[in-house]
């Protein structure tokens, strides 16, 4: 199947700072790319809906200013935790979706805010 | 709106033993698609398995196979002989087919999950 490369898989940081996060689809051209964010052991929770070209389509509830997504080729979409705090540590997960395919998911980062 | 729940928080079976794990859905639309992933402990989202509401056939993919009863709106996912390498969380999942504003094409709304743990 289809490869979605995400980096990194795991990133610790500090209270304040900023993280970026890559979605890369590697042998197709995403239109769409999803953001998830996942607790432990509970469901993925779709964060935003980004398309190439265009700005992100946020969830009710998920901070714009806070959740910064970038999609700026057909295979790269970044997205950015802005002034990271604690209650941001958490599993974040994005997929790809192409013209004639099935969304593709990576492999998820570990977000750890000290 | 969609909506995917897994009553089975945690499921236990023996090694080589079948499981079902639940999954039922609620939809007004005709066009949908259902999908089950496997989590395990990594994280990584693994598909397993894909059933489509026209498709009058249930899906099937080496041991896994999908119950799809369309009328009771479940898409029960059965594991046949249970692997040790089968323990993680389960996810079913539900897709919109149909295009709103280019951007519910591809946008899966899960259910809470079900951690199965497989004894030896």
């Amino acid at each position: 199947g289809a490869v979605v490369s995400q980096h990194p898989s795991r990133v610790i940081c500090k209270s304040g700072t900023s993280v970026k996060i890559e979605c890369r689809s590697l042998d197709f051209q995403a239109t769409t790319m999803f953001w998830y964010r996942q607790f432990p052991k509970k469901s993925l929770m779709l964060m935003a809906t980004s398309n190439e070209g265009s700005k992100a389509t946020y969830e009710q509830g998920v901070e714009k200013d806070k959740f910064l997504i970038n999609h700026a080729s057909l295979t790269l979409s970044t997205l950015t935790v802005t002034s990271a705090h604690p209650e941001d540590s958490s599993f974040y997960i994005c997929s790809a979706l192409g013209e004639n395919t099935e969304a593709f998911f990576g492999q998820g980062t570990r977000l750890t805010v000290v | 709106a969609q909506k995917i729940t897994q009553t089975q928080p945690g499921m236990f079976v023996q090694e080589k033993e079948a499981v079902t794990l639940d999954c039922t859905y609620d939809t007004s639309d005709q066009s949908y698609g259902l999908f089950w992933y496997k989590q395990p402990s990594s994280g990584e989202m693994i598909f397993l398995i894909y059933q489509g509401s026209y498709d009058e056939q249930n899906a099937t993919e080496g041991r896994y196979s999908l119950n799809f009863q369309k009328a009771r709106k479940s898409a029960n996912l059965v594991i046949s002989a249970s692997q040790l390498g089968d323990s993680a969380m389960y996810f079913c999942a539900m897709r919109e087919l149909h295009l709103a504003g280019g951007t519910s094409y591809g946008k899966l709304t899960f259910g809470q999950g079900t951690i199965l743990t497989v004894h030896p």
